[in-house]
């Protein structure tokens, strides 16, 4: 069964650090691309950017690029996203999802990981 | 960046209606569309990539049409567990964009 397990709930405070997980399971996981998604809270859906495991390509979107970072660790097959400063707008649900290269939709999500960040 | 639209905004509807949501491109995108549901607290769901083609195990109560910019949703049967956002994204090209979702309530 294809798994894609993320951290759990984070609360920080502006200016902070934090990265995030989503380890990927009963797939191959360096076969597929790795997207990230926001949601913040009551909105839709925003697609911050892909990463793929086998040689950390990235593709960012513009409008995140300077405000996150993707990176993955093979050995443990999990995916990462990284703030170095948040801010009190970075409060939303992210979501890692697997991006399927036949339908080039994301087929596999994770539960998303809710990240509060206030003063 | 492609913009997405999706009509209407929110609907309401009965179990046994069908129902169709819009989904327009402000450029040409083939069929590169992914329809997507989303429940409350959920992460959301692929339904429908390519337009046209049924993920594995979705009801085919469930459809999709269009190509180029103007595609559709069809539920042909509402039933109790559809009552939910479902939104639209285009894959044609980087960054990848959803539309805004549309609200199906009871």
């Amino acid at each position: 069964e294809v798994q894609l397990v993320q951290s759990g709930a984070e609360v920080k405070k502006p200016g902070e650090t934090l990265k995030i997980s989503c380890q990927g399971s009963g797939y191959g996981f360096t076969k597929y691309w790795i997207a990230w998604v926001r949601q913040m809270p009551g909105k839709g859906l925003e697609w911050l950017g892909n990463i793929h495991p086998v040689d950390s390509d990235r593709t960012y979107n513009p409008s995140f690029q300077g405000q996150v970072t993707f990176s993955v660790d093979r050995s443990i097959t999990t995916a990462y996203l990284h703030w170095i400063t948040l801010e009190a707008s970075d409060t939303a649900i992210y979501y890692c999802a697997r991006l399927n290269t036949v339908g080039r939709d994301f087929d596999y999500w994770g539960q998303g990981t809710l990240v509060t960040v206030s003063s | 960046d492609i913009q997405m639209t999706q009509s209407p905004s929110s609907l309401s509807a009965s179990v046994g209606d069908r129902v169709t949501i819009a989904c327009r491109a402000d450029q040409f995108i083939d069929t590169y569309l992914i329809w997507y549901q989303q429940k409350p607290g959920k992460a959301p769901k692929s339904l429908i990539y390519d337009a046209t083609i049924l993920q594995s195990g979705v009801p085919s109560r469930f459809s999709g049409s269009g190509s180029g910019t103007d595609f559709s949703l069809t539920i042909s049967r509402l039933q109790p567990e559809d009552f939910a956002t479902y939104y639209c994204q285009q894959s044609f090209t980087t960054p990848y964009t959803f539309g805004q979702g549309t609200k199906l309530e009871i």
